[in-house]
Order: C-alpha cells, then structure tokens, then sequence
C-alpha cells in the first residue's frame, strides 16, 4: 500500500520559520512533490525533489531523503498570505501523485 | 506549464442524476488525471484517463460510477452516475509536466468542479 503523514495542523507567527514533515511509504518512488492550496482554490505546485538534498526557491525550501523515506518543506519569513494548507505528494509509477492528507498552516500577526 | 479549463465550476444536482465535468488542456498531453477533494480533506485520485484507451481506475472507484471520455490529447470529461449526497465534493482534473526523473515534475489543476447533491 502506499501511505503519507504529515501533521495536520501548525501555527506560527509572521516572519517566523516553520517545516512541515512529510513521513511515505509507497511502491515506485519518483520524487517528493509540494503544494499549496487556499480555501475555495486549486492546489499549485510549490517544488518538487527527485533526488536527495535540499531544493530552495525564494522563501521556500524542500527537501528528501530517500533513504529514509522522508523529506520536509521549510517555509521562511513567514507572511499572513501563507495561512493556506500545504500538501506533500510521492510522484509514482505511470506519473501518478498520491498526496498527503494536508497540514492546516496558520499564520498569526 | 499547462493551462487547464474545467467546468462547471459548481453545480447542485438531485440525487439519482448524473454529471459530466469537462477539462481542456491547452497543450496536448499523454495523461489526464482526475481526483476528488472532499471538505478538508487531501486530494484522492479517481482515475488516469489515458488517448485511446480505458481509464485506470483506483481502487475504491469504478468505471459505473465514474465513466471518463479521452476523446484526444487535449481534453476528457467525468460523469458522476447516480449521484447520492455522499457524492457531494470537490472534482479536480490535472495533468502532469514530467521532465524526467532528475528534472522537475509539475501538476497542473483545473479549478475544480464544486458538487453539492441534494
């Protein structure tokens, strides 16, 4: 089977730093996939490891490590338009993504 | 990048009819995907619809319930058969932009079909 946790919910304050944990188990792993989603709209790709180490882009940073099946998405500067909820996904076979139940992020003033 | 049309954005329907959500991509592609988000929750995948051929279904999801059309690269439809209220979610289609298995790998949503069934 193929399963993803991640915490469903964190809480920080603006300008702070926060990771959100993504722990898989799955059968043809490609890569380890990111996304944002705010209430009423569509998830959007945030970054995407293919391989292990850490992958930045602007304020935010992923990263994986295959060996122990686990990567995490690291959020910095934190900013009140980043209260949304964030989404890993393994990249497997055939090009599917099966995703993560969700980590509610709250960012408070 | 991939730009994807997908409508209805939101319909209420009775229960026992059926839906039919359209999604066109603006570049033609191999696969097509099509997921359901109840409220709070994670994005589940329904099927990948695939140019020429049947669906693949996840498990839990069958093709009575959930047929799917692949008339070309560029576009495919999900009916919802039979709709009961448990049906009522969120329907998303996307379509994957694979640059190997080093390179980046993208999805692209179309904005979701809202269903409530009354």
């Amino acid at each position: 089977g193929q399963s993803l946790e991640q915490p469903s919910e964190v809480t920080a304050v603006e300008g702070a730093i926060v990771q959100i944990n993504c722990t898989y188990q799955t059968s043809g792993f490609y890569g380890l996939s990111w996304y944002q989603q705010h209430d009423g709209g569509a998830p959007t790709f945030l970054s995407y490891n293919g391989l292990d180490g850490l992958e930045e882009t602007g304020r935010f940073s992923s990263f994986l490590s295959r060996s122990d099946s686990y990567g995490y998405l690291l959020l910095q500067e934190l900013q009140m338009k980043d209260s949304a909820s964030y989404f890993c996904a393994v990249l497997n076979q055939g090009g599917k993504l099966i995703f993560g139940q969700g980590t509610e992020l709250s960012v408070k003033p | 990048s991939a730009v994807i049309s997908q409508k209805p954005s939101r319909d209420i329907c009775q229960r026992g009819t059926s839906l039919t959500i359209q999604c066109q991509v603006d570049s033609q592609v191999t696969m097509m995907f099509w997921y359901r988000q109840q409220p709070g929750q994670s994005l589940t995948l329904i099927a990948t619809a695939n140019q020429g051929s049947e669906a693949t279904y996840e498990s839990g999801f069958v093709i009575d319930k959930f047929p799917i059309s692949r008339p070309n690269l560029t576009f495919s439809t999900l009916t919802v058969s039979n709709m009961s209220p448990e049906d009522s979610s969120i329907y998303l289609c996307s379509v994957v932009s694979w640059q190997g298995e080093e390179g980046n790998t993208e999805a692209f949503f179309g904005q979701g079909t809202r269903l409530t069934v009354v």
